[in-house]
């Protein structure tokens, strides 16, 4: 069963303006998130996180957002650039566990 | 700075065959892991290790084995290889999981093929 989710498979965003990209989780002990982007043919590389003390993270024109009654995150890029173009995976972990959970991914891209 | 290597970049196999994925890291790493990448469906951890001689099994560990005898190198082997197992699969290290303000490190990947 998915604990992480992406909804949306795929984004398309004019330059300039603001991509929002949406992830929910399920498991309640999730207490640090994890935004990945990956280009094609290159392994992911991570973007930006945040823990469960904080409901927002800031890093440059990337801003991560944590409602953690709603189970949600969102990753915010404003101004969009057509070098954001990639897959954009958000990744969950808990104190108890040894794992990161994966989302399916979310292909974002940013038309000049 | 070196990061996670994984060789080889590219694997065509017959079903049936046995490889051997390699990963090594130089960062010192605690914890290591594999992933295997499909369309559709995400990163999903196949093995990982939280050091050396510590091994457990994620999501998809049927049909690979795993082993760490050093805290740098972490192979993944498929042991009879099947069409199911055609994908992009990455390593990835990192100080652990389940703690605070670590991210994982991932390698360039390796995409098998199996025919």
């Amino acid at each position: 069963d998915q604990q992480v989710k992406q909804n949306s498979p795929s984004l398309s965003v004019q330059e300039g303006r603001i991509s929002i990209l949406n992830c929910d989780y399920t498991n309640s002990m999730f207490d640090y998130f994890l935004w990945y982007k990956k280009y094609p043919a290159e392994g992911p590389t991570f973007l930006i996180s945040i823990s469960s003390i904080k409901d927002k993270n800031e890093d440059g024109r990337f801003t991560v957002f944590l409602n953690k009654s709603a189970k949600h995150l969102s990753l915010h890029i404003v101004p969009s650039q057509p070098g954001d173009s990639a897959v954009y995976f958000c990744a969950a972990t808990s104190p108890t566990g040894n794992q990161f959970y994966f989302g399916t991914g979310t292909s974002l891209t940013v038309i000049p | 700075n070196a990061g996670v290597t994984q060789t080889p970049k590219f694997q065509v196999l017959k079903t049936g065959q046995s490889m051997t994925l390699q990963c090594a890291q130089d960062m010192n790493h605690e914890y290591m892991s594999w992933y295997r990448q499909d369309p559709g469906m995400g990163l999903r951890l196949i093995h990982y290790s939280v050091g050396a001689g510590i091994t457990d099994q994620g999501e998809v560990p049927n049909g690979y084995n795993v082993s760490r005898s050093t805290t740098e190198d972490f192979p993944l082997r498929l042991l009879s290889a099947a069409p199911s197992q055609t994908s992009v699969y990455f390593c990835a290290s990192s100080y652990g999981a389940g703690r605070m303000n670590t991210e994982a490190f991932f390698g360039q990947g390796t995409r098998l093929t199996v025919v």
